[in-house]
């Protein structure tokens, strides 16, 4: 079974300080990286996307990748209580000749005014 | 306007009936999928179409039976519904069929079987 895991929190951080979510996932053969942003009661909005190893910067968001550890993380900056939300890691596997995005449970995040 | 909306937004029903979500989008998209969310948050897919036709079924009963009439319509109808039905159901939509492009969710159905 092809899996994404991440800690499901929740996590707590104070406002104005660094929120760092982990994701690690099983197939080696992944290309694409995904964090979904979903707020209580709403649908997921798409936050970051990475395909190459290293770091990718927007705006207060960076996303890490290194696949050679399968491993995905999200940093937060100067978090703010607008950011308190659960963060879903999502990861493109292939699966009989078919591609599909598979989602981790979440870490639910709340940042502490 | 919307870009993938999906109706009802809540629907309570009682073990053993058939019941109908629909979903639709103006996006132009090409592909479309539902997903089901369950109480853990766990956002598992279920089906995706692309122009019309399946192309990942996931294990799901087949009491599930999606249909496509055209490439900005796709209705998931569920039989005999049974308690563990309960979850939110996400319709969502993207341009292509390869997992590298945004996922565009409808603001999903609470579904709830007494």
């Amino acid at each position: 079974q092809k899996e994404v895991e991440q800690n499901s929190g929740p996590l707590s951080v104070p406002e104005g300080a660094i929120a760092s979510l982990n994701c690690t996932y099983s197939d080696r053969g992944s290309q694409s990286f995904f964090w979904y942003r979903q707020y209580s009661g709403k649908s997921p909005e798409l936050i970051m996307f990475i395909y190459s190893n290293g770091d990718k910067e927007d705006g207060r968001f960076t996303a890490q990748l290194n696949k050679a550890s399968q491993y995905v993380s999200l940093l937060i900056r100067d978090s703010q209580p607008s950011d308190s939300a659960t963060y879903l890691c999502a990861v493109n596997m292939e699966d009989f000749g078919n591609e599909k995005l598979t989602f981790g449970t979440g870490t639910r995040l709340t940042i502490i005014p | 306007d919307t870009a993938v909306s999906q109706t009802p937004k809540y629907l309570v029903t009682q073990m053993g009936n058939d019941k109908s979500i629909k979903c639709e989008q103006n996006l132009g998209h090409d592909t479309m999928y539902w997903y089901k969310q369950d109480s853990k948050k766990f956002l598992k897919i279920m089906f995706s179409y692309n122009n019309k036709e399946l192309i990942i079924n996931e294990t799901v009963p087949n009491r599930f039976s999606p249909k496509s009439p055209d490439k900005a319509h796709l209705n998931l109808h569920i039989n005999s519904l049974e308690l563990g039905d309960s979850a939110v159901y996400f319709c969502a939509s993207s341009q292509g069929t390869v997992n590298n492009e945004k996922l565009f969710f409808g603001s999903g159905t609470q579904l709830s079987v007494l």
